[in-house]
C-alpha cells in the first residue's frame, strides 16, 4: 500500500510569488491535513479536508489556502509569498480523521522563499 | 500560544540507556496523546498513543507515562539503541477537533554506540 505522497520535493520561489504543493492521501482516506514546520515555530496545523470541505483551520493568514477534490486528493497554496513561509509543508491522512485515529504523514515539500 | 511544553530540547544517552522526555500541557479538552519519531527527511510517524483515562502504556521498548491531575506526560524508550535516534514529538488532540494536533517543541535524541 502506497504511502501519503506529496510533490514536489523541493521548490524555491521568491518572494511574491505563489506556489501551490500537491499531496495524495493513502488510497480510501478520506481526511487531509496540512501541517507547517519550521526550526523556529515546529510544527503548526494549517487546516484539515474531509469529503472535499474544510472541517479545520488553524491560525494561519489568508495567503494560505486548500482544496481537496473528488478522489481527496489535497492541494494548498500559498499567496504572495513571504520569506518566513521557508519551511516543510507536510501533508497526513487518516480514513476519517477522528481523534486516536492513525495519522499519516508523508515526507513534505519543503519550500524555499529567496 | 503553546499549548504543549515538551523538554528538554536535546538528549544524549548510551546504547542501552533510558531515555526520558516530557510533556506538559494546559487544555484540559485534550483527550489523546500521541508520541511521534521523525528521521531527516522524513515525515513524523506515530510511535504511540495514550488516553488519558489510562496511566501507563507499552508498546515494545516504548512506554508513556500519564499523570491526568498533573497534566503531564512523559516517553521512556528501554534499552535504548543508536537507531533510536531521531527528532521526538508529543502531541496532544481534542476529540472534537478532527485531525488537529497541537505539537510539543519536539526533542533530538542522539544514542552513542
Amino acid at each position: 500500500k502506497a504511502g501519503v505522497t506529496q510533490t514536489p520535493r523541493y521548490l524555491i520561489k521568491t518572494r511574491g510569488q505563489q506556489v501551490t504543493l500537491s499531496c495524495s492521501p493513502i488510497s480510501g482516506h478520506r481526511s487531509v491535513s496540512w501541517y507547517q514546520q519550521t526550526p523556529g515555530q515546529g510544527l503548526q496545523f494549517l487546516f484539515e479536508y474531509f469529503s472535499e470541505t474544510q472541517r479545520n483551520k488553524g491560525n494561519f493568514p489568508g495567503r494560505f489556502s486548500g482544496r481537496q477534490f473528488s478522489n481527496s486528493r489535497s492541494e494548498m497554496n500559498v499567496s504572495t509569498l513571504e520569506l518566513g513561509d521557508s519551511a516543510l509543508y507536510l501533508c497526513a491522512s487518516s480514513f476519517l480523521g477522528v481523534s486516536n485515529e492513525k495519522l499519516f504523514f508523508g515526507s513534505g515539500t519543503q519550500l524555499s522563499v529567496l | 500560544q503553546q499549548q504543549v511544553k515538551q523538554s528538554p530540547q536535546s538528549l544524549i544517552v548510551q546504547k542501552g540507556g533510558i531515555p526520558i522526555i516530557n510533556c506538559a500541557y494546559e487544555n484540559t479538552a485534550f483527550d489523546y496523546f500521541p508520541w511521534y519519531q521523525q528521521f531527516p527527511g522524513k515525515g513524523p510517524a506515530l510511535l504511540i498513543a495514550i488516553r488519558p483515562d489510562v496511566s501507563e502504556k507499552k508498546e515494545g521498548r516504548f512506554t508513556i507515562s500519564f499523570n491526568k491531575s498533573a497534566k503531564q506526560f512523559s516517553l521512556h524508550i528501554m534499552d535504548s539503541q543508536p537507531g533510536d535516534s531521531a527528532t521526538y514529538f508529543c502531541a496532544a488532540l481534542e476529540e472534537t477537533s478532527g485531525s488537529r494536533l497541537t505539537f510539543g517543541e519536539g526533542t533530538q535524541l542522539t544514542v552513542n554506540p
